[in-house]
C-alpha cells in the first residue's frame, strides 16, 4: 500500500513563527503536492514538485515556500505564519497522470 | 476557465437509502475524472477513476457515471451506511503539456440512523 505520511496531525503556532510541514512518501513517486483545504473552497494547490529540487507554483503560493531535497520528502514552509494560514494542509504524491495518494492532513492553527 | 462544480453542497439521508451526488465540469482537454471520499479529519481516498471512454464504474456500493458529451458525472451510493458520512470530492484532470488537476469543493454527506 502507498503510504504518504505527514509529520503532524495538529499544530498550533504563533503569528510570525516559521512553520515547517513535512511529508514523506514511500512509493518512489516523482510528483508531490501541497494543498490547503478550507470549508466551501475545496482543495487548492499551493506548490507541487515533479522531481528532486524542482518546484512549481500552484494556485495560491503566496506566503509559502517548499523544499524537495530528496525524492521521498516534500516540505512546506510558512516563512512568517499569519492567522489567514489557519487551515487543513494536505500532502499528496503520484506518478505522472495517475491517481494522487493523500496523507492524513495537518490541521494548522495560527494564533 | 477550468472549473468543477458539485451539488448539492451538503446532503442528509437516512441509513439504508440511496443517494446521488452530481459533478459538472468545464475542464479541457479532459483526461480523467475521479471521485474521492474524505472522512472528517482525514486525507481523501480514491473511490473511482474514469477516462473519456468509460461511462460507468463501480466500487462496491459506489457507482460513478460519466457523460463526456455533457461534461457531467454522478456518484450513486446504494443502501447507505453510517460510515458513508463523509465529504465526496470530484476531481477532473486535463492534459495539455503537463497535467492539471481541478478539485471540486465537495459534497458533505451525512447518513443518520
Amino acid at each position: 500500500d502507498v503510504k504518504v505520511t505527514q509529520s503532524s496531525r495538529y499544530l498550533v503556532k504563533r503569528t510570525g513563527e516559521k512553520v515547517f510541514l513535512e511529508c514523506v512518501q514511500d512509493m518512489d513517486h516523482e510528483n508531490m503536492f501541497w494543498y490547503r483545504q478550507d470549508p466551501g473552497l475545496g482543495l487548492r494547490l499551493i506548490y507541487f514538485s515533479y522531481d528532486v529540487k524542482m518546484k512549481e507554483k500552484g494556485d495560491i503560493p503566496e506566503g509559502y515556500s517548499v523544499s524537495r531535497e530528496k525524492k521521498e520528502r516534500f516540505s512546506l514552509i510558512l516563512e512568517s505564519a499569519s492567522t489567514n494560514q489557519t487551515s487543513m494542509y494536505l500532502c499528496a504524491s503520484s506518478f505522472e497522470g495517475s491517481e494522487a495518494f493523500f496523507g492524513q492532513g495537518t490541521r494548522l492553527t495560527v494564533v | 476557465k477550468n472549473q468543477v462544480e458539485q451539488s448539492p453542497q451538503s446532503l442528509i439521508i437516512l441509513e439504508g437509502k440511496n443517494c446521488t451526488l452530481q459533478c459538472n465540469y468545464t475542464v479541457s482537454p479532459f483526461s480523467n475524472l475521479r471521485w474521492y471520499k474524505q472522512d472528517t479529519g482525514r486525507g481523501p481516498v480514491s473511490l473511482t477513476i474514469m477516462t473519456f471512454s468509460e461511462n460507468t464504474k463501480s466500487n462496491g456500493r459506489y457507482t460513478a457515471t460519466l457523460d463526456a458529451d455533457t461534461k457531467q458525472s454522478s456518484l450513486h451510493i446504494t443502501a447507505s451506511q453510517l460510515s458513508d458520512s463523509a465529504s465526496y470530492i470530484c476531481v477532473v484532470s486535463a492534459k495539455a503539456g503537463g497535467f492539471k488537476t481541478i478539485f471540486g469543493a465537495g459534497t458533505r454527506l451525512f447518513v443518520k440512523a
